[in-house]
């Protein structure tokens, strides 16, 4: 069974700066997704960036880049220029691309706060 | 507007009792998913359904029954027999494979008293 690891449960950056939160994962799947999800107080997830496992071109959303290493199976998210709005909780999320296989299998999240 | 809407947004229940938990899509989504989160966990999924009529269990299922009757809807009862219910629910839908995203509506706050 995959897994999905998020070994900071808290981070905080200033405004303006950037931050870097860490993922990684086991898998035995050549080709899957991965993703960040951002879940601010009101708790509506919101998808943040996506990656395909067989692009080996980081993904990158205005702000928001991953870093891929598909070898040391490592998704970590940069977001620069920090905003105050980009304070939640971010969840690293895999899923397989075999069919039928949907589901998404999250990390634990990481609390992302944004000092002023 | 498209989206995903759940209702109610907070719900409490005695202990014994079934509910429901409500969760419609306007986006034309064949897929939909339930998933449960515990305070300093992430995600975890209960049923999911590709198609009508048709849905399946995820990680976490004992205790909850689901249906899908109509492509719009995916109602989810927490019944008796879920020991330990009280939780945040988070309802999502998704085109179907191959398209991968996921979309969540808002969320249900539910607490047995």
């Amino acid at each position: 069974a995959q897994t999905v690891t998020q070994s900071q449960p808290e981070m905080s950056v200033q405004e303006a700066e950037t931050v870097t939160l860490s993922c990684t994962y086991d898998t035995s799947e050549s080709d899957y997704y991965l993703f960040w999800y951002k879940q601010p107080p009101s708790r509506q997830m919101i998808l943040v960036i996506r990656q395909e496992a067989y692009k080996q071109q980081n993904a990158t959303e205005n702000r928001f880049s991953v870093n891929f290493q598909k070898a040391a199976k490592s998704f970590s998210l940069k977001i620069s220029d920090s905003q105050l709005g980009d304070a939640a909780m971010y969840f690293c999320a895999y899923r397989s691309s075999q069919g039928g296989s949907e589901k998404l299998v999250f990390g634990k999240g990481t609390k992302l706060t944004v000092n002023p | 507007d498209g989206g995903i809407t759940q209702s109610p947004k907070y719900l409490f229940r005695k202990e014994g009792q079934n509910v429901t938990l409500s969760c419609e899509q306007n986006l034309n989504h064949d897929a939909m998913y339930w998933y449960r989160q515990d305070p300093g966990q992430g995600l975890r999924l209960i049923y999911y359904s590709q198609i009508v009529n048709d849905f399946q269990k995820g990680d976490i299922a004992e205790g909850y029954s689901v249906s899908r009757e109509k492509k719009e809807s995916f109602p989810l009862t927490v019944t008796s027999a879920q020991k330990n219910p009280t939780a945040f629910y988070l309802c999502a839908s998704s085109m179907g494979f191959p398209y991968n995203e996921q979309f969540f509506g808002p969320g249900t706050r539910l607490t047995v008293l």
